[in-house]
């Protein structure tokens, strides 16, 4: 069975531009979270998708974030216009409903120049 | 709110031998559940083991223990008999009943000397 893949493993772009994360659940899971590392601190929640709906962005920065999730399949984390304090690697993980443990993805090490 | 704190940014061990990571936490909820996840270099996060707040016994998977102690809101991972493969980021988390979002330690280095 394939595991949770994220797209690209690394992204090096310069402030201002435009970049987007794309993710991969395994197969039949319902839930689908994005959390973020930034600068060797801790891992942060920033949202929750069950199937395409939104159950909780309390975590998205601002606005310059834009989740989305197609048909409750994969998802795609949009930044618009990035900035610098933007690096940092983006996870992404799944589980399906009733599990309390998520399984994560490798992770998107996104560099912002 | 609440919080995860791993205390030890890093921690070395001979191979063959015990090491304990810790990890401290602060809720005021009666259910919930903790989590150590390991993240090798380069790799994808996994879970190493998990523990239901309810229960009593703590939970071992093999070469992995917790020690959990409820009233003390503490969370530790004990790997005996170290192996070269257990080097990694060694993360703590915590996750109310009620919602699915984790909350992370700020992760522990464990480097395994051969």
């Amino acid at each position: 069975e394939a595991g949770v893949t994220q797209f690209p493993s690394h992204s090096v772009i310069e402030k201002g531009q435009t970049v987007t994360l794309r993710c991969d659940p395994i197969s039949g899971h319902d839930n689908l979270y994005w959390y973020r590392r930034v600068m060797g601190k801790e891992i942060k929640f920033l949202l929750h998708f069950v199937k395409e709906s939104k159950q909780d962005e309390s975590g998205m920065p601002n606005n310059r974030f834009l989740a989305e999730r197609t048909g409750g399949t994969y998802s795609t984390l949009k930044v618009q216009p990035a900035e610098l304090e933007d690096s940092g690697v983006y996870f992404c993980a799944s589980s399906p409903p009733g599990l309390a443990e998520a399984f994560f993805g490798q992770g998107t090490r996104l560099t912002v120049v | 709110a609440q919080t995860v704190t791993q205390s030890q940014p890093e921690m070395s061990v001979q191979e063959a031998e015990t090491v304990t990571l810790s990890c401290t936490y602060d809720t005021s909820e009666s259910d919930y559940y903790l989590f150590w996840y390991k993240q090798p270099p380069s790799r994808q996060m996994i879970l190493v083991i998990r523990q239901e707040a309810y229960k009593q016994q703590n939970a071992t998977e093999n070469r992995f223990s917790v020690n959990f102690q409820k009233a003390a809101k503490s969370f530790s991972l004990k790997i005996s008999d170290s192996q070269l493969g257990d080097a990694a980021m060694y993360f703590c988390a915590y996750r109310m009943d009620s919602s699915y979002k984790l909350i992370f330690g700020s992760g522990t280095r464990l480097l395994v000397r051969p």
